[in-house]
């Protein structure tokens, strides 16, 4: 089971904004351990969409950012957009005996 | 654009050892650490473990037992072996690479995928 947990699911309406959460512990999060994101549209393999915190590689939009505070961090999505629908996962380093990688539990966006 | 592609039995009967490769085009396989990650069905993903070209590994202390990863590097190719399968490891396996800078580690690569089911 994961050591890192988002909500289910979230959605929204075209245009707004919407913000998934990741709650670690004390021994990934919360030990200072970089958040990555990575988006997962169905049937296809994850795409990394934020890595350490809140860096966006070259092709994504702005409309993705990340931000980790203690042992959470969150993905923001701004105007919202019907090709945003998709699984979205967060990882991280865990430095306890129960994993070394961990990802998060997943969260399923829909676009109303 | 360095490409990753995973290959194996898409069938493996349960006891037995399931057996993938994951062949890297596009860049060198020197110098990375390369992961196997899995997801069944409807659920999330699960880290498998990874290996270092010089052959360095770490695995997930869920997996450790029946794991084993290789690397040859004159192929450009790094293996994943999972013994004593049964129908929980039934799953999408995916190899990657993780790229590492001030930011950690992470996986800008991956490849496509490959169904394993474990059934007799």
């Amino acid at each position: 089971q994961s050591v890192l947990t988002q909500p289910p699911s979230v959605s929204g309406a075209p245009g707004q904004r919407v913000t998934i959460s990741c709650t670690g512990s004390s021994s990934n999060i919360g030990a200072g351990y970089d958040v990555h994101w990575y988006q997962q549209l169905p049937g296809t393999a994850p795409k990394l969409l934020i890595y350490g915190n809140s860096n966006r590689p070259s092709g994504v939009p702005d409309r993705f950012s990340g931000s980790k505070s203690g042992t959470s961090a969150s993905l923001a999505i701004t105007g919202l957009q019907a090709e945003d629908e998709a699984d979205y996962y967060c990882q991280s380093y865990d430095s306890s005996l129960s994993a070394f990688y961990v990802f998060g539990t997943g969260t399923k966006v829909t676009v109303l | 654009q360095v490409q990753l592609q995973e290959s194996g039995p898409g069938l493996v009967k349960p006891s037995e050892t399931l057996s993938l490769t994951c062949t890297v085009s596009g860049g060198s396989i020197s110098s990375y650490y390369w992961s196997w990650i899995r997801q069944p069905a409807g659920k999330g993903l699960e880290w498998i473990g990874r290996i270092y070209t010089s052959g360095s590994t770490n695995y997930n202390p869920s997996l450790k037992s029946r794991v084993t990863m290789s690397v040859d590097t004159s192929k450009n190719q790094f293996s994943l072996k999972l013994s004593s399968v049964t129908a929980a490891d039934t799953a999408v396996y995916y190899c990657a690479r993780e790229d590492y800078d001030s930011s950690g580690y992470y996986y800008n690569y991956w490849g496509q995928g490959t169904l394993v089911t474990v059934s007799s």
